[in-house]
Formats: structure tokens, sequence, C-alpha cells
């Protein structure tokens, strides 16, 4: 069976820390995607990545940082956390089909962080 | 991406079929109408996707109207389970960069 799974399901953090979210899939999947969902304003896009060491803003990158050293590991950063990026965090993944159209993305759990 | 616009909420019978609507007036000719779900405290789930024919599978049916303005999402036979937010999406390119809105909220009840 699929599986992207997240590392916390809910986290607990101070303002002015630094707070990592990780991400993991088995799927050999070639993209990777961060979002942050919040009530009234559905899924917003962070970043995403199409392959290893690659990056790309999504619609919403400031405050964020991402790495992607391994295929399968995709991992949010926030430099220093602030309250009002207290949110549900979903990563999701998906493959390239036949080299065009990508496919169905698989989701994880979601990490919900708050900060204090 | 285009544009996709759903009603905040409907209510369904259990056992009944549950139709819900999407309009996405401004869509493309190689856009793919995607629908995703998402359980209470889960990610979202896919469901089935099209692109102009109509489509099966064993969660649910999709029906595109021929000039691809609207869709609808089947499900035969709603169950409680299938209370849950549903998401219709549009895109060409990659489904992870659309935008997901806020979705159908559908309330199966007894």
């Amino acid at each position: 069976d699929v599986k992207v799974t997240q590392s916390s399901r809910y986290l607990v953090k101070r303002t002015g820390e630094k707070v990592f979210l990780e991400c993991v899939q088995d799927m050999d999947h070639e993209n990777m995607f961060w979002y942050r969902q919040d009530p009234g304003l559905g899924l917003r896009l962070i970043y995403f990545s199409y392959d290893v060491k690659m990056k790309e803003k999504g619609d919403i990158p400031e405050g964020y940082s991402v790495s992607r050293e391994k295929k399968e590991r995709f991992s949010l950063i926030l430099e220093s956390a602030s309250t009002n990026q207290t949110s549900m965090y979903l990563c999701a993944s998906s493959s390239n089909s036949l080299g065009t159209f990508t496919g169905e993305l698989f989701f994880g759990e979601g990490s919900r962080l708050t900060v204090l | 991406d285009a544009k996709t616009t759903q009603p905040p909420s409907m209510d369904c019978a259990e056992g009944r079929a549950a139709n819900l609507p999407c309009n996405h007036s401004t869509i493309s000719g190689n856009e793919y109408v995607y629908w995703y779900r998402q359980i209470h405290s889960q990610g979202p789930q896919y469901i089935i996707h099209g692109l102009k024919n109509n489509e099966t599978n064993e969660m649910a049916s999709l029906i595109i109207t021929e000039d691809r303005k609207s869709s609808t999402l089947i499900l035969p036979h709603a169950t409680l389970r299938d209370t849950a937010v549903y998401y219709c999406i549009v895109t060409y390119t990659n489904a992870g960069k659309s935008t997901f809105g806020d979705g159908t909220t559908l309330t199966v009840k007894p």
C-alpha cells in the first residue's frame, strides 16, 4: 500500500523556534509538495519539488524553506516560527506518468503545528 | 488552472446517491477534472479524474458535460463514512500545483 508519512501529527513550538516538518514517501515518486490548510482558505501550496535537490516556490513560500536531499524525503523548515504559522501542514507526492502528466496526489495525514 | 465553483454544503440520505456538482466554465481543452475528498483530521484522498468521457471506478462515477464546463461526482450508495469535504480541481500540468478551494461538505445522514 502506498504511503506518505509525516513525522509528527501534533507539534507545539514557541515563537522564534526553528521547526522541521519531515515527510517521507515509499512510492519512488518524483514530485513532492508541502501545503498548509487553514479554515476558509483551503489548501495553499508552499513549496514543491520535481527532483532531488530541486525546489520551486508555491503560492505562499514566505517564512518557509525546504530541503530535498533524497528522493523519498521532503522537509519543510520554518526558520523562525511565528504565531501566524499555526496551521495544519500537509505533504503530498505524485509520480510522472509516462513522462508527461502527473497523476493523483497521495497525501500524508497532516501535521498540526501550534506556535505560541 | 481553471477556477472551480462548488456549493459549500450538501446533505444526502444514507443509501441514496450523492450527486456533487462542480462548475468549471473556463476549463481549457487539455485540462483534467480531478476529485478528492478529505475526511476530518486526515489528508485528502484521490477519488477519480477525467478529461472528456465519463469515468467510473470502485469509489465513484464522474460525469462531465459535453461542453466540459461542469461535472458531477456521483457516489452511488452513500454511507455515513462518505461524510467528508469533496474538492473538485482542474489542472493540465501537475495536480499538486492546483488550488484546493473550500470544496463541498457532504453530510450523509442516517
